[in-house]
């Protein structure tokens, strides 16, 4: 699996974007860059994902660098609800599925 | 729309008790995990089950069983439940072409957890 490199925590206002930035130098070329997040006492949930393209949806905006060795998960307009933990995963390499670091604790604030 | 259902929601055991947590998928996903999540960390992988009939160890499989009952559901044992086995559990599933996730473009779907306690 390729190696991740996130911020622990980052800090937003409510209402103003917020763009949470992940390094993943070693990615494969077949490596998709998957996004997920961890609401508060609930399991992950997906977010968004990516391979070489940026990509949109409603929750967010995946921007992929074109070296592919990083990639930036932006939410458009942060709410409270966005206050989780954001989990950047390229892979996808094998069958024993996808590898969770410990992610950044985003925090928004009022 | 149940998703990934997993039982109990709490448990509280003593060490050297037993249970099975379990979990149940109704999307049709060939491939199962289980992870486990200690406070502040990332989630580890327990086990898991590429297809029906079939199962592997992940990254921390000390302590525990696994069965795939059916291609529903996947089953997760502790013996003698250690206080070291204190976490959240979650269980996960995907459907992945072939039952291998070589560049999957499916998403991982969770279960809401199991918080276990061993006294």
């Amino acid at each position: 699996d390729a190696k991740t490199t996130q911020p622990n925590s980052m800090e937003s206002n409510e209402e103003e974007p917020v763009h949470l930035p992940c390094n993943h130098s070693t990615i494969s070329g077949t490596d998709y860059i998957h996004w997920y997040r961890q609401l508060p006492s609930q399991g992950p949930e997906y977010v968004i994902h990516g391979l070489t393209s940026n990509v949109n949806n409603r929750m967010a905006s995946l921007a992929i660098a074109e070296d592919r060795k990083s990639s930036t998960l932006i939410l458009h307009r942060a709410t409270l609800r966005d206050a989780a933990v954001y989990y950047c995963i390229p892979g996808g390499g094998g069958a024993d599925g996808l590898t969770f670091g410990k992610g950044t604790h985003l925090i928004i604030q009022p | 729309n149940a998703g990934v259902t997993q039982t109990p929601k709490f448990q509280v055991l003593k060490t050297g008790q037993s249970m099975t947590l379990q979990c149940a998928q109704d999307m049709n996903h060939n491939s199962m995990y289980w992870y486990r999540q200690d406070p502040g960390m990332g989630l580890r992988l327990i086990y898991y089950s590429a297809s029906e009939g079939t199962t592997d160890k992940g990254e921390v499989p000390n302590g525990y069983n696994v069965s795939r009952l059916n291609k529903r559901e996947f089953s997760l044992r502790l013996e003698s439940a250690a206080p070291s086995q204190t976490s959240v559990y979650f269980c996960a599933s995907i459907q992945t072409p072939g039952g291998l996730i070589v560049a999957t473009n499916e998403k991982l779907f969770f279960g809401s957890g199991t918080q276990l306690s061993v006294l």
